[in-house]
């Protein structure tokens, strides 16, 4: 049972546009949210989070929203680069807080 | 500094023959460590979580086992490989959320 879905597969946005990642998820009992960033025969590497309190959270070019009464979060990133061509990942972490459940990605290419 | 070191980066194996994957880590004590699987379409999937020196949570039943050995060592391992554990391998360690290692890719033939 999936309870984090990244519903696109894929993405392509053009250089210095606006890319939108989303995701949603089914356990309300999530209260931290995170995405990561995978490159091709790589670990993910940690992007930005956001804890349930919160409904926004900034870092540079990238922001991150959550709609907790929607159970979505998406993952803002402008103006992309061709650098952010990657997979990305959410992450919600339940209250007991010892799993962390992971959606199937979205990859992102952004086209010079 | 925290590093986490996860060795091979890659693999090719026999089916029916044995696996071990091993996952270290440096600068920290007593880390919770995991070890997820990335499979296509199902995103990442954990296999086995360990809290500290011999204490193994195995979240999916399969073909695996997981051992704990030492305070900042985890290792994946399997008496014989299956096809369907063809994959690519990632160990983590959680503080503040999760440090990946540079994963393994196993390949079963």
């Amino acid at each position: 049972d999936q309870q984090v879905k990244q519903n696109s597969p894929s993405l392509s946005v053009q250089e210095g546009r606006i890319s939108i990642l989303n995701c949603d998820y089914t356990n309300s009992m999530f209260d931290y949210f995170l995405w990561y960033k995978k490159y091709p025969a790589e670990g993910p590497t940690f992007l930005i989070s956001i804890s349930s309190i919160k409904d926004k959270n900034e870092d540079g070019r990238f922001t991150v929203f959550l709609n907790k009464s929607a159970k979505h979060l998406s993952l803002h990133i402008v103006p992309s680069q061709p650098g952010d061509s990657a997979v990305y990942f959410c992450a919600a972490e339940s209250d007991t807080g010892n799993q962390f459940y992971f959606g199937t990605g979205t990859s992102l290419t952004v086209i010079p | 500094s925290q590093t986490i070191h996860q060795w091979p980066a890659t693999l090719v194996q026999p089916v029916g023959s044995p696996l071990s994957l091993e996952c270290t880590v440096e600068g920290t004590s007593n880390p919770n460590l995991y070890w997820y699987r990335q499979a296509a379409g199902r995103g990442l999937q954990l296999l086995f979580y360990s809290v500290g020196i011999g204490q193994i949570s195995s979240e999916v039943p399969q073909n695996l086992s997981a051992s704990r050995p030492q305070d900042r060592q985890f290792i994946l391992s399997s008496k014989k490989l299956l096809l369907s554990d063809s994959g690519f391998y990632l160990c983590a360690w959680r503080e503040n959320g999760y440090t990946f290692g540079s994963g393994t890719r196993l390949t079963v033939v």
